[in-house]
């Protein structure tokens, strides 16, 4: 059981190139997270899903797009990159014990890019 | 947009020292209160999940309490140990239902650096 899995661990873009960050679940929840890290600001959620087919726009969603077609996959896309989308990615689950809505969030190991 | 913040912002204290971290949300927009812990090149992970006013929860040397009245949580660890270094960060879910399921709000987390 991996739970939630992150690729790549690390990337170096330039500006103006485009990438997918990869997310996988395997704890068969319907709701899935985008959030980043940046350093001394919290974590600021990106998207979100609530199902298959179904994503909508968390805090700050400007520069990146994401798409849902299975329940598992969740994958976030830069389509041009910017300095400013330098920062540490990271996706999420309620798990299959989440408790009802106040449930705890199970995390990958997160996604380190840097944009130069 | 709802405003969680955390103090102090960073923290060295020496093994064995106890410690507290404060977290303050607005009273007024509860649902629960996470807090987590996110070592460096690591997931972060759920310490705990409290929803009733005046919760106090404990893991080993560490503990919390939640005042949803006046709007703070408090991290406690007792003890600590150089192995206890990490970014402890709290997220509030605010009272409303739907889609919101999992949408939390994060603190800009506190820096705890134990020394040996």
């Amino acid at each position: 059981n991996a739970g939630v899995t992150q690729t790549p661990k690390f990337r170096i873009l330039k500006i103006g190139q485009s990438m997918t960050l990869q997310c996988t679940q395997d704890m068969n929840h319907n709701y899935m997270y985008w959030y980043r890290q940046d350093p001394g600001m919290g974590l600021k959620l990106i998207y979100y899903s609530v199902g298959a087919g179904i994503t909508d726009k968390g805090e700050v969603p400007n520069g990146y797009n994401v798409s849902r077609s299975t329940t598992e996959d969740f994958p976030l896309r830069l389509e041009l990159a910017a300095p400013s989308q330098t920062s540490v990615y990271f996706c999420a689950t309620p798990g299959p014990l989440a408790g009802g809505r106040a449930g705890e969030l199970f995390f990958g190991e997160g996604s380190r890019l840097t944009v130069l | 947009i709802l405003n969680v913040e955390q103090s102090p912002q960073s923290l060295h204290v020496q093994e064995g020292d106890s410690t507290n971290f404060t977290c303050s949300f607005p009273s007024s927009n509860f649902y629960a209160l996470h807090w987590y812990r996110w070592e460096t090149a690591k997931s972060p992970e759920a310490l705990f999940v409290m929803t009733l006013n005046g919760d106090e929860k404990k893991k080993g040397r560490i503990s919390a309490t939640l005042n949803t009245k006046e709007g703070y949580s408090y991290l406690y660890i007792k003890g600590s140990q150089p192995e206890d270094s990490a970014t402890y960060l709290c997220a509030l879910k605010p009272n409303a239902g739907g889609t919101s399921y999992g949408k939390l709000t994060f603190g800009q987390g506190t820096i705890l650096t134990v020394h040996p």
